[in-house]
């Protein structure tokens, strides 16, 4: 079946540090991909996401490129904030058949100042 | 109000009870999915629906666990005789998009402690 693997947390970082977080999927057709980020006391929201192959999706500084021939959807900033600390989830959804979301395991992120 | 709305947002039960959560979904979507969160786990899925008829139960982890949901819109999840490992965050969330490329919003969770 479908699955989302995504690196073990957690991820500590200085201020302004370069941030990568891996995600790789396993997809019998082509799944729409999904980054959604879960702040401290707050629910779930979406991040950004890419719908087909070579799309690459952005936002908040954040970016992610749907590439088909590895099957990875890596998370990626520049410079990160302390504002940034949360759990990350990468996530996917076939596009025919069954709708549903599938999550990695999360990967929490702690930014210091 | 705009968002997901999910009650209890809190609930504390004794092992061998039932319990009910509650949903309500943006109004207008049509898609509503239960997602279940261990803690320092995962979302695991349980159950998505499409208006009133759910076609994929697949992640419903035993037969003590039902959801319906009615006129399109609310829905609710009930755990019968319920055990300890039901203990998690059960989030509930709606998309306007029927097929699987929507975004997804979540309702903030019921938390279930079970005694």
């Amino acid at each position: 079946g479908d699955s989302v693997t995504q690196m073990e947390g957690p991820v500590t970082l200085s201020e302004e540090a370069f941030l990568t977080i891996n995600c790789t999927y396993t997809a019998t057709g082509y799944p729409s991909l999904f980054w959604y980020v879960q702040y401290p006391g707050e629910g779930l929201q979406l991040l950004l996401k890419a719908t087909k192959a070579d799309d690459k999706g952005s936002n908040k500084g954040f970016e992610a490129t749907y590439r088909k021939e590895t099957t990875s959807f890596h998370l990626e900033k520049g410079s990160v904030q302390v504002s940034d600390s949360a759990v990350y989830f990468c996530a996917l959804s076939e596009n025919t058949g069954g709708f549903k979301t599938i999550f990695g395991a999360g990967t929490r992120l702690f930014v210091k100042a | 109000g705009a968002g997901v709305s999910q009650s209890p947002s809190n609930k504390v039960t004794e092992k061998g009870k039932d319990v009910e959560l509650r949903c309500d979904p943006i109004s207008g979507h049509t898609a509503l999915y239960w997602y279940r969160q261990s803690l320092g786990q995962g979302l695991e899925f349980l159950i998505y629906f499409q208006g009133n008829s759910a076609p994929d139960k697949s992640g419903l982890p035993s037969d003590r666990f039902s959801a319906e949901r009615t006129g399109g819109s609310v829905s609710t999840l009930t755990i019968q005789r319920t055990q300890q490992e039901d203990s998690a965050v059960y989030l509930c969330a709606s998309s306007s998009t029927p097929t699987g490329t929507g975004e997804l919003f979540f309702g903030e969770g019921s938390r279930l402690t079970v005694l």
